[in-house]
């Protein structure tokens, strides 16, 4: 079974700073998918930024963007310039790949707070 | 534009009674699935299908848990009798199957005293 585990329960940053959370996970597969969700405290699931395997290549969404390295199992993500709408949970997610994988595997979630 | 939409938003209801949540995909997909989030626990899988087949419900707590398909716009999830243990915030999903991304509804809190 895979897992997924997010070390810090909490984070704050000021705006406009960049501030990084960190993901690692464990699986023995070699093509998944890799995913950071945000959720506000409207409490909906808002997917921030995606990532497959296979793909070198880091991810980047405008001020998101992940580092993924495959080697170590990890996938973090980095918020650029900061923003007061950026305060919220944010959880990593993992999902095999291909027809027996497609369970969304959670992290714990980190709460950020954005200060102005 | 992938959309779920879930009812009822909040539910509060007293121990041993049934509760019902509701679930509509408002577009096209293969697979829904059922998630619960609670502090202690985070969210967790609680069943999924796959055009309208359970695939894998052993995330479902127990025999009180019940979920339907009944067709691709419409899914249940039942409990019977509720507890006070399951009381959280329930959620429907749906996946693109060319991206793996998956769509949430903005989901159902249950309190159940």
């Amino acid at each position: 079974a895979q897992t997924v585990t997010q070390s810090q329960p909490e984070m704050s940053v000021q705006e406009a700073e960049t501030v990084t959370l960190s993901c690692t996970y464990d699986t023995s597969e070699s093509n998944y998918y890799l995913f950071w969700y945000k959720q506000p405290p409207s409490r909906q699931m808002i997917l921030v930024i995606r990532q497959e395997a296979y793909k070198q290549q880091n991810a980047t969404e405008n001020r998101f963007s992940v580092n993924f390295q495959k080697a170590a199992k990890s996938f973090s993500l980095k918020i650029s310039d900061s923003q007061l709408g950026d305060t919220a949970m944010y959880f990593c997610a993992f999902m095999n790949w291909g027809h027996s994988g497609n369970m969304l595997t959670f992290g714990g979630g980190t709460r950020l707070m954005v200060k102005p | 534009d992938a959309g779920v939409i879930q009812s009822p938003r909040h539910e509060v209801t007293e121990m041993g009674q049934e509760v019902t949540l509701r679930c509509k995909p408002i577009s096209g997909h293969d697979y829904l699935f059922w998630y619960r989030q609670t502090m202690m626990r985070g969210l967790e899988l609680l069943i999924y299908f796959n055009n309208n087949v359970p695939i894998d419900d052993s995330g479902m707590p127990e025999d009180r848990f019940s979920a339907k398909m009944p067709n691709a716009s419409f899914s249940t999830l039942k409990i019977q009798p509720s507890e006070p243990r399951d009381s959280a915030v329930y959620f429907c999903a749906i996946k693109n199957g060319d991206t793996g991304e998956l769509f949430f509804g903005e989901g159902s809190r249950l309190t159940v005293l």
